[in-house]
């Protein structure tokens, strides 16, 4: 089966500071790898997805990720963190070819210091 | 308006209470799905709807109820909730069950049994 964990359920980090959310998944088979942002009072938002492809994912707000199959992460990175970046971060894992049941793990709250 | 719509926001319940959530979505989409969000814990799936149809139920207890007349359309009601019930809740609805289909969720309602 597959999981994820996600290592640090808060990160603290200065405006304008490197923003870096850790993220392992365990899965049997290759995965399909996501993370979602949840800002206060608010549902989950689709950052970007890992589906096979280019190793390395841009996706919104100026986020990436880089899928590392030897070290079975999926790091989400951001070169200059904003005050509006304040939120929960969830990375998530998807069996390809199999169950579509979506595994999150438990979150990363990051703080933006002014 | 937004893509996946949850009603109410926020709900207050009696462990008696009889009452029903409601989520509407505008996307297209035909797989449709909750979950349950509580504090320190990974997002827990409860139930997957594809085309209406209720294709995955995960060992929730029998006092959560969903129901999906439409694939635009879910609901979960509820009867004789537990305090240990109150979280937030989530729905999500995706194209269809594909593993690299996104889930795109509502914000969510905020339960409080008491």
């Amino acid at each position: 089966a597959q999981s994820v964990t996600q290592l640090g359920s808060h990160v603290s980090v200065s405006e304008g500071a490197l923003v870096l959310l850790r993220c392992n998944y365990s899965s049997s088979v290759p995965p399909y790898l996501f993370w979602y942002v949840q800002y206060p009072n608010q549902g989950l938002q689709l950052l970007l997805k890992y589906t096979s492809a280019a190793t390395l994912v841009k996706g919104i707000n100026g986020f990436e990720a880089e899928f590392k199959k030897s070290e079975t992460s999926f790091h989400l990175t951001k070169p200059s963190a904003h005050m509006s970046d304040a939120a929960e971060y969830f990375c998530a894992v998807r069996r390809q070819g199999g169950s579509e049941k979506l595994v999150f793990g438990k979150g990363t709250k990051l703080t933006v210091n002014p | 308006e937004t893509g996946v719509t949850q009603t109410p926001r926020h709900l207050v319940m009696g462990m008696t209470n009889k009452k029903s959530l409601k989520c509407e979505q505008h996307l297209g989409h035909n797989a449709m799905y909750w979950y349950k969000q509580s504090a320190k814990k990974p997002l827990e799936l409860m139930f997957v709807y594809s085309l209406e149809e209720r294709v995955e139920n995960n060992s929730v207890p029998s006092r959560f109820s969903p129901e999906c007349p439409n694939s635009s359309h879910l609901f979960l009601h509820l009867h004789t909730l537990q305090p240990e019930d109150s979280a937030l809740y989530l729905c999500a609805s995706s194209q269809d069950r594909r593993v690299g289909s996104p889930l795109h969720f509502g914000n969510g309602t905020r339960l409080t049994v008491t």
